[in-house]
C-alpha cells in the first residue's frame, strides 16, 4: 500500500494557467507538508497543515494556496503558473511533527 | 534563517569502501535526521536521531547526533551500487511554532563504482 500518494506524477502546463496537486496520505498522521526541490536538488519548506490547520506558512507566493480538507488529504492549488514554478512538489506528512514521510513527487514543467 | 552545512557535496567510490558524510549548523535542532533520495523519488528517511550524543545503526548505516546538537554524521560501511543516490540531513526544530518544520542540507550525491 502506498503510504503517502501525487497525482499527477507530472504536470506540463503554460504560463497564465491554474492548476492543481493532490496528495493523500494513509498513515493516520495528523500533519501534512508541501515541499519545493529546484533544479540543484535544494528542498525548502513551503507548507504544514496539522489536523486541517495551517501552522508553517513560509515566505511562497500567494499564487500557491494549500487546502487541506481532512486530515489525509493536502491538495496545491497554483493560479497564474510562472516559468520559476517549474519544480519538483513534495507532499509528506508525520506523525506530531516527528520524522516525516514523502511522497513520490509530482515534476511540474511551466512553459 | 537557520542552514545546514553538508559535506562532502558529492562523492564518487569504489564499492566495498566506507563513506562518511556530515553536516554543521550555527543553530541547534532538537532532531536529526537522513535521508536518501533515489532519481524520480521522494527521500526516504533512513535514521532519526532524538537525543545530542546518540549513536545509531540501520545496517550498513550508522548516524550520530553531535553532543552540542550543532552536527550530525552518516557513515556507510562497504558499499553497494544500490547506495547510489542523494543524501541529506536534516534539522528538525523545536517549538510549537515550529512543528515538525525541516531544514534541508544541500545533498550528498554518492556514485558507487561496481
Amino acid at each position: 500500500d502506498t503510504a503517502v500518494s501525487q497525482t499527477p506524477k507530472y504536470l506540463v502546463t503554460q504560463m497564465g494557467n491554474d492548476k492543481s496537486i493532490k496528495c493523500e496520505q494513509n498513515l493516520g498522521h495528523d500533519t501534512m507538508y508541501w515541499y519545493k526541490q529546484d533544479s540543484k536538488k535544494f528542498l525548502k519548506i513551503m507548507f504544514s497543515y496539522n489536523n486541517k490547520e495551517l501552522i508553517i506558512n513560509e515566505t511562497v507566493p500567494n499564487r500557491f494556496s494549500p487546502k487541506s480538507p481532512d486530515k489525509a488529504h493536502l491538495n496545491l492549488h497554483i493560479n497564474s503558473l510562472e516559468l520559476g514554478d517549474s519544480a519538483v512538489y513534495f507532499c509528506a506528512s508525520s506523525d506530531r511533527g516527528l520524522a516525516q514521510y514523502f511522497g513520490p513527487g509530482t515534476r511540474l514543467t511551466v512553459t | 534563517g537557520q542552514q545546514l552545512n553538508q559535506s562532502p557535496q558529492s562523492m564518487f567510490i569504489q564499492e566495498g569502501e566506507d563513506v562518511s558524510m556530515n553536516c554543521t549548523s550555527s543553530s541547534i535542532f532538537n532532531t536529526w535526521l537522513w535521508y536518501k533520495q533515489d532519481p524520480g523519488e521522494g527521500p526516504v528517511l533512513l535514521i532519526a536521531l532524538y537525543k545530542a550524543g546518540e549513536l545509531t545503526s540501520n545496517g550498513r548505516l550508522t548516524a550520530q547526533f553531535g553532543i552540542t546538537r550543532k552536527d550530525s554524521f552518516l557513515n556507510i560501511s562497504a558499499s553497494i551500487p544500490s547506495d547510489v543516490g542523494i543524501y541529506f540531513c536534516v534539522g528538525q526544530l523545536g517549538g510549537s511554532s515550529n512543528t515538525g518544520k525541516l531544514i534541508f542540507g544541500q545533498g550528498t550525491t554518492l556514485q558507487v563504482k561496481p
